[in-house]
């Protein structure tokens, strides 16, 4: 069965460093997301991403984040400067799209833990 | 714009006990529904999914969920829970035309022997 991945599963990172989380979607998907999970708390949409381009972003998404499509392949979020409360778990998830003889599920990856120390 | 609400954030249940784990929308559209599973250390898992047609839904791993348009809810059941249904559990809408995933906030369901 086709899956997301995502990597690296773990990452510890100072705060106001860089990081750049990488997810493979399911090659024919045409939407791809970014959601978090704070630790005890909901998942929370981040960004949708469809034909290069941002196509919905949540006030969480500000100019710290930014998403990227470099090749194809790899869909990445990167967050510019790191603060204590960005260290969450980073779901992506892709999907075919959104006409109704389409699934609607996403599916989603395992997950990048991100710590902020 | 829509939000969930799942009623109980841990249920403790016995081994082949039933179990219900209840959630509730507002939406001011119509709305897609859907049932997560998150492993411990794993992503987000579909159980199952209600688009239109017949109320009762049934998933994997002997999961159902009805959806239930008057009372806004899309409880999921299981008649019979075993140790390996340990796990956390997300309702979640969208719209019916593009939009996100608007997840509740989780339920921890507990299957003791």
């Amino acid at each position: 069965e086709p899956e997301v991945t995502q990597t690296p599963s773990h990452q510890v990172t100072q705060m106001g460093q860089e990081v750049i989380l990488r997810c493979v979607p399911i090659s024919n998907h045409l939407y791809f997301y970014w959601y978090r999970q704070i630790l005890g708390q909901k998942v929370e949409f981040l960004v949708s991403f469809y034909n290069n381009e941002i196509s919905e972003k949540s006030e969480i998404f500000d100019d710290q984040f930014s998403v990227e499509r470099p090749d194809g392949s790899n869909f990445t979020l990167k967050i510019r400067s790191t603060k204590l409360e960005d260290s969450a778990m980073y779901f992506c998830a892709s999907s075919e799209g959104v006409r109704q003889d389409l699934t609607y599920g996403y599916t989603f990856g395992s997950g990048t833990r991100l710590t902020v120390v | 714009a829509q939000s969930v609400t799942q009623l109980d954030s841990q249920v403790p249940v016995f081994e082949e006990a039933p179990v219900e784990l209840r959630c509730n929308y507002s939406s001011s559209v119509s709305v897609y529904l859907f049932w997560y599973v998150q492993y411990p250390n794993q992503g987000l898992q579909l159980l199952l999914k209600y688009l239109s047609g017949s109320t009762l839904v049934k998933g994997i791993n002997g999961f159902e969920a009805e959806f239930n348009k008057s009372q806004t809810s899309f409880h999921l059941r299981k008649p019979s829970v075993h140790i390996s249904d340990t796990a956390e559990y997300f309702c979640a809408v969208r719209g019916t035309s593009y939009g996100k995933l608007t997840f509740g906030q989780g339920t921890i369901l507990t299957v003791h022997p």
